[in-house]
């Protein structure tokens, strides 16, 4: 059964600490996404990397920044917590299109919810 | 993408089948329907795409009519585990090796009652 891994699904941090969500697929997928996903707002892209050491920015990258060190690994940081982050944070993964076609599903992780106080 | 509209919410008895419409009336020839899922607390699911032919897979089936400006999403037998989020969305082909981000609307909360 295919797997994306977020490291917690509950995490309580302070303002202005340093953060990193993790976020683990055992599927070789090369495309990996992070979202923040709060109510009346949907989902928005922060980061996505195609290849390992290669990122991208999406919607709303201030404030974070991102890893990838390893294929399977992504790991999203926030480099100074602050309570307009709080919310709930998604991984996904997915596999390149294999030619001009549709887009390929993606796979999501359970989620991080993560409260800055 | 052209722009989806669902309704905002529906109920279904369990074991009846449920049909969730989709409105995508400014679809365009090259893009493709899909549905996710996102049940509560949980991240979204996949669950079936199609670009003007029926689908079935072992979750769902997807009828989009003959202009394509509007499809239904069906659970055959719905259960108390189908209940969730249902988002449809529209997306345009890609190139090979493209990464695009999903978009999502408001979806269709969808309660499926005992």
């Amino acid at each position: 059964d295919v797997k994306v891994t977020q490291s917690s699904r509950y995490l309580v941090k302070r303002t202005g600490e340093k953060v990193f969500l993790e976020c683990v697929q055992d599927m070789d997928h090369e495309n990996m996404f992070w979202y923040r996903q709060d109510p009346g707002l949907g989902l928005r892209l922060i980061y996505f990397s195609y290849d390992v050491k290669m990122k991208e920015k999406g919607d709303i990258p201030e404030g974070y920044s991102v890893s990838r060190e390893k294929k399977e690994r992504f790991s999203l940081i926030l480099e100074s917590a602050s309570t307009n982050q709080t919310s709930m944070y998604l991984c996904a993964s997915s596999l390149p299109s294999p030619g001009w076609g549709p887009d390929t599903e993606a796979f999501f992780g359970q989620g991080t919810r993560l409260t800055v106080v | 993408d052209a722009k989806t509209t669902q309704p905002t919410s529906m109920d279904c008895a369990e074991g009846r089948a449920a049909n969730l419409p989709c409105n995508h009336s400014t679809i365009s020839g090259n893009e493709y329907v899909y549905w996710y899922r996102q049940i509560h607390s949980q991240g979204p699911q996949y669950i079936i795409h199609g670009l003007k032919n029926n689908e079935t897979n072992e979750m769902a089936s997807l009828i989009i009519t003959e202009d394509r400006k509007s499809s239904t999403l069906i659970l055959p037998h719905a259960t108390l585990r189908d209940t969730a989020v249902y988002y449809c969305i529209v997306r345009a082909l890609i190139s090979s090796g493209s990464a695009r981000q999903l978009t999502f609307g408001s979806g269709t909360q969808l309660t499926v009652l005992p």
